[in-house]
């Protein structure tokens, strides 16, 4: 059971423009989301997390949104840069501990 | 800082050896998760310790084993290697054991199984 979807494989954007990624998920116990950003043979990198007593976390040019209704949550990245193209991936802990539950990951290229 | 270090980074090993995967966490930070990436699973969780006791366990069979010691410092072991053990296996830390402590990865360990 896939309890965090991002179901675009692959996104493409101009330089300068908005990226925005995509997540859902199913198990309403979750209360915390995490987006990595990840190259090819390293480890990912934390970008951002939203609590979900919140439904607007911003740093810098990266903003996550969180519609708990929805189960929904989004990563916005404006504007974007040709150093942004990676793989994305949300997170979610499991109850109470260090278990991250991981989406499949979105693809992000940013052309110049 | 120092960020999460591992070692070796790559590995090439034969089915049936085993092998030893070593993960150095951030500087205070008592909690280690480690993580499977395959291009056809994803990331998966494989076990986290705390205060050298493990956590949490994923499902995966017991081939896959690992320890903490005093220092935070972590091994995880897989024994009797099977082709598909060929992964990026990654290391993160966190400071506590808390949901919302952030997991903080290293670069990862490339195992190749021959």
């Amino acid at each position: 059971d896939q309890q965090v979807k991002q179901n675009s494989p692959s996104l493409s954007v101009q330089e300068g423009r908005i990226s925005i990624l995509n997540c859902d998920y199913t198990n309403s116990m979750f209360d915390y989301f995490l987006w990595y950003k990840k190259y090819p043979a390293e480890g990912p990198t934390f970008l951002i997390s939203i609590s979900s007593i919140k439904d607007k976390n911003e740093d810098g040019r990266f903003t996550v949104f969180l519609n708990k209704s929805a189960k929904h949550l989004s990563l916005h990245i404006v504007p974007s840069q040709p150093g942004d193209s990676a793989v994305y991936f949300c997170a979610a802990p499991r109850g109470n501990t260090g278990k991250l539950i991981f989406g499949q990951g979105t693809t992000l290229q940013v052309k110049p | 800082k120092a960020g999460v270090t591992q070692t070796p980074r790559y590995l090439i090993k034969t089915r049936g050896q085993q092998v030893t995967l070593s993960c150095s966490p951030i500087s205070g930070h008592r909690s280690v998760s480690w993580y499977q990436q395959t291009p056809g699973q994803g990331l998966q969780f494989l076990f986290e310790y705390f205060s050298e006791t493990q956590r949490n366990k994923g499902n995966f069979p017991g081939r896959f084993s690992g320890r903490q010691f005093s220092n935070s410092r972590s091994e995880m072991n897989v024994s009797t290697l099977e082709l598909g053990d060929s992964a990026l296996y990654l290391c993160a830390s966190s400071l506590e054991h808390r949901s919302t402590d952030t997991q903080y990865f290293g670069p990862g360990t490339r195992l190749t199984v021959l």
